[in-house]
């Protein structure tokens, strides 16, 4: 069973516009989240991490939102640009069977068009 | 800042060659990982070696053998390769953070596509 499900799986968007990713995850204890985008054919890049106490954390464009009652983290995208198109993956950092670990998500595929 | 660099980016193998994925990072990190990434799925650990020295199974470790050469270098060896094997691998490592190894970041190598034929 997938700890960490993010939606979509895909989508497509116009330069310009904005757009808002999901993570929910069943994972507890619950240590911290990351958001990573990962290029075509290149590594992940981390764009933010939220621990438990954290609400909403900024990088540039970019805006995460984590909601530790519900389990749900979110990444807004502000006026998108092509440079945005990349899968971006929800990592939490948690314990299973009393060992911390990290749990990937699938990642949502994001495509911006001009 | 090289960060971490694999070798090779590309490999195609027969069923049952064997072949070492090389790994190196330069910014001092005692943590360090391999992953493996198939569609559809989330990265995946195969192994990892918390320090100099020391080595664990991941959740996939089968089919893989590891060494921590010294605290830059994690090598990763398929022995007898399968198509099961087939998939983009990735080496990490992970800085400290600020509480601890927990908030620490992994940082990524830029992959090795493996095709086993």
């Amino acid at each position: 069973k997938n700890q960490v499900e993010q939606s979509p799986q895909s989508l497509i968007i116009l330069e310009g516009k904005n757009c808002t990713l999901q993570c929910n995850y069943t994972v507890s204890p619950f240590s911290n989240l990351r958001w990573y985008k990962q290029d075509t054919g290149r590594g992940p890049v981390s764009l933010t991490i939220m621990t438990f106490s954290e609400n909403t954390k900024s990088n540039g464009r970019y805006t995460a939102t984590l909601d530790a009652d519900t389990k749900q983290s979110s990444l807004h995208i502000t006026a998108s640009q092509l440079s945005d198109s990349a899968s971006y993956i929800c990592v939490v950092r948690g314990s299973t069977s009393g060992t911390y670990k990290y749990i990937f998500g699938t990642g949502t595929r994001l495509k911006v068009l001009a | 800042n090289a960060g971490v660099t694999q070798t090779p980016k590309f490999q195609v193998l027969k069923t049952g060659q064997s072949m070492t994925l090389q790994c190196a990072q330069d910014m001092n990190h005692n943590s360090m990982y391999w992953y493996r990434q198939d569609p559809g799925m989330g990265l995946r650990l195969i192994y990892y070696s918390a320090s100099e020295g020391t080595t664990d199974k991941g959740e996939v470790p089968n089919g893989y053998n590891v060494s921590r050469l010294n605290k830059r270098e994690f090598s990763l060896r398929l022995e007898s390769a399968a198509p099961s094997q087939t998939s983009v691998y990735f080496c990490a490592s992970k800085s400290e953070g600020s509480s601890g190894g927990n908030t620490g970041e992994l940082f990524f190598g830029e992959g090795s596509r493996l095709t086993v034929l």
